[in-house]
């Protein structure tokens, strides 16, 4: 168990529909990533929030927007869903933005299908 | 940009075979190297990582080694059980970024 929570396990929606996934990272880490699992296009990084703010940002779409809260959970909505976007959404934790020497520690995934 | 190669898979063994994955990377500068696995149904799991050249990481029998005259970090284990039996991923992570770049994946299943 790494310590990061991910909700929903799994979400089955339709074409066109919102979804928000939620993340709750290790307690203390200040970073958030998202990465996007897919069979296509294999583990991409999304976007990092580090204590409420936006740090990097990577393949994401612009249906797609995410933001870390004051308690530093995270959420990632997704919106004019596709079936393109079917994959698995992963959370990611590390404790600052300080190196990139740090262990990321991965949330168990949300499995998204769009039918 | 910065990219990671893995051989491609599936790769099968028998218990206690030699396992090697070739990782090569592309990246500016000194990048960290991780190796994470992904067991069915769960998230990723870091393995072993080494953040500088001729650094050696090792876990659980795993090794990989940093080698900045080849731009690999391949991983090795001298003999596999079945409970290896995973999806291996391969990234980098560059100076400057946090962010991790992955290979495709390889995924290992060891036969008894």
């Amino acid at each position: 168990d790494s310590g990061v929570t991910q909700t929903p396990k799994h979400l089955i929606t339709a074409t066109g529909q919102r979804v928000t996934l939620r993340c709750s990272p290790r307690s203390g880490d200040l970073s958030v990533y998202w990465y996007q699992q897919s069979l296509d296009q294999g583990l991409q990084f999304l976007i990092q929030y580090y204590n409420g703010e936006e740090r990097a940002k990577g393949n994401i779409l612009e249906r797609f927007s995410a933001q870390q809260f004051p308690d530093l959970h995270s959420e990632l909505n997704l919106s004019s869903l596709e079936l393109g976007d079917s994959a698995l959404y992963f959370c990611a934790s590390s404790p600052t933005r300080a190196t990139n020497q740090e262990t990321q520690y991965f949330g168990p995934g949300t499995r998204l299908l769009v039918l | 940009g910065d990219s990671v190669t893995q051989m491609e898979g599936p790769v099968t063994l028998s218990e206690e075979a030699f396992l090697t994955i070739n990782c090569t990377y592309t990246a500016t500068g000194y990048p960290s190297l991780f190796w994470y696995v992904q067991y069915p149904g769960e998230g990723l799991q870091l393995l072993l990582k080494a953040t500088k050249a001729d650094d050696k990481g090792s876990n659980k029998g795993f090794e990989a080694t940093y080698r900045k005259e080849t731009t690999s970090f391949h991983l090795e284990k001298g003999s596999v059980q079945v409970s290896d039996s995973a999806v291996y991923f391969c990234a980098l992570s560059s100076k400057g970024a946090q962010k991790l770049v992955f290979g495709q994946g390889t995924r290992l299943t060891i036969n008894p």
